[in-house]
């Protein structure tokens, strides 16, 4: 049962483009959002993150929109640069319950010179 | 400030033979998760510990698998009899508090069974 799910597992985006990564989640108990960037042979490093009383959080060219009645967000990276091609994973916890994260299976961006 | 270390960065054994991996914390972070990605999934979570304690281990399979945070050392997770359905990237990751986003991931143990 995925409770976290990124259902497109790679996308390429033009070089200055904008980069639109979607995700959605079934548990509705979740109220913390978090998206990670992972290079290869790396781990994943935190990105941008998303209280469920917000519906936008930015960060320079990073902006993470959550639409809570559609169980619903996406990170936004605009303009994309070509050091943006990683995997990127969407994250979400129930905070006041038991505090773990639980994972998507990725989405592999690709930037296109 | 080094980032968080796991050794070894990869791991070959035969099936039914012990596998150990180590994660050095950050400095000034009390509190290490472990995480197991199988190939083609997202991370989940297996433990989490602070030191000398087992917070969590909700998602640590029943058998075979344990975690320790001794007073001084790594972290290590270790795993019994290994089987090819264990070959996985372990990760470890750490934190100073309970925030979520402060997890500090290391790169990972590729554990390869043959």
């Amino acid at each position: 049962d995925q409770q976290v799910k990124q259902n497109s597992p790679s996308l390429s985006v033009q070089e200055g483009r904008i980069s639109i990564l979607n995700c959605d989640y079934t548990n509705s108990m979740f109220d913390y959002f978090l998206w990670y960037k992972k290079y290869p042979a790396e781990g994943p490093t935190f990105l941008i993150s998303i209280s469920s009383i917000k519906d936008k959080n930015e960060d320079g060219r990073f902006t993470v929109f959550l639409n809570k009645s559609a169980k619903h967000l996406s990170l936004h990276i605009v303009p994309s640069q070509p050091g943006d091609s990683a995997v990127y994973f969407c994250a979400a916890s129930a905070v006041n319950r038991d505090d773990k994260i639980i994972f998507g299976k990725g989405t592999r961006l690709h930037i296109l010179p | 400030n080094a980032g968080v270390m796991q050794n070894p960065r990869h791991l070959v054994r035969r099936r039914g033979q012990e596998a150990r991996l180590r994660c050095s914390p950050m400095k000034g972070h009390s509190h290490v998760y472990w995480y197991r990605q199988l190939p083609e999934e997202g991370l989940k979570f297996m433990v989490y510990l602070q030191k000398e304690n087992i917070i969590d281990e909700s998602g640590m399979p029943k058998e075979r698998f344990s975690a320790e945070f001794p007073k001084e050392g790594p972290s290590i997770l270790r795993i019994q009899q290994v089987v090819r359905g264990d070959s996985a990237a372990y990760f470890c990751a750490s934190s100073p508090g309970q925030e979520l986003f402060e997890q500090y991931f290391g790169p990972g143990t590729r554990l390869t069974v043959t």
